[in-house]
């Protein structure tokens, strides 16, 4: 089936380590993003990639790093700068912007809920 | 600067009645405005998409409006079941993949 895939599902992380989300999409999708989202918040982007080997920084990127050396792959490292870690993290792909309006559609992955002990 | 502003907040509704989620926005330019259901723990998924030229769209027991001169949108559910409780997101998409999220309404229905 076609999808994007997230793991671990659940992960904790001791303070001053650094940890990894791993993003998989076979959709075929050029552009990648990672969210965060907290409680009562909306999603706050914190990297994106609209092609590989290049991503760019969302609102939120410090204190996290990727990477994007496949088309398929986009991981997520949280690192021990990441003063708040602890959220529920979102990948999500979409189709690269053509022009047309009804392609712009990010589709989700299920989420990597992140703690940190 | 491009927001979206969802409400209310939360609600909580009883089996079987109807409800209207509302969004405004002041994301420009404007590509097209997408409602999704969020589950608890899990990730949004799409339920209706609103081009420009659209003023409403019908998914189900989902209906969603766009009124592109005041920048404003609603998802309206009818006869609600215990499955539609949720986060009902807005999301707005400016002309280059960029996505504007509102923080949601939590929608609980109750037997």
């Amino acid at each position: 089936d076609g999808g994007i895939t997230q793991s671990p599902k659940y992960l904790f992380r001791k303070e001053g380590q650094n940890v990894t989300l791993s993003c998989e999409q076979n959709l075929n999708h050029d552009a990648m993003y990672w969210y965060r989202q907290d409680p009562g918040q909306g999603l706050r982007l914190i990297y994106y990639s609209q092609i590989v080997n290049d991503f760019q920084k969302g609102d939120i990127a410090e204190g996290y790093s990727v990477s994007r050396e496949k088309k398929e792959s986009f991981p997520l490292t949280v690192t021990s700068a990441q003063k708040n870690p602890t959220a529920f993290y979102l990948c999500a792909s979409s189709v690269r912007d053509r022009g047309q309006a009804f392609d712009t559609e990010a589709f989700f992955g299920q989420g990597t809920r992140l703690t940190v002990v | 600067k491009n927001q979206v502003e969802q409400s209310p907040q939360s609600l909580i509704i009883l089996e079987g009645k109807n409800c209207t989620l509302q969004c405004n926005y002041t994301v420009s330019p404007f590509s097209n405005l997408r409602w999704y259901k969020q589950d608890t723990g899990r990730g949004p998924v799409s339920l209706t998409i609103m081009t420009f030229s659209e003023n409403t769209k019908s998914n189900g027991r989902y209906t969603a409006t766009l009124d592109a001169d005041t920048k404003q949108s609603s998802l309206h559910i009818t006869a609600s079941q215990l499955s539609d409780s949720a986060s009902y997101i807005c999301v707005v998409s400016r002309t280059g993949n960029q996505f504007y999220f509102g923080t949601g309404t939590s929608l609980t229905v109750i037997p």
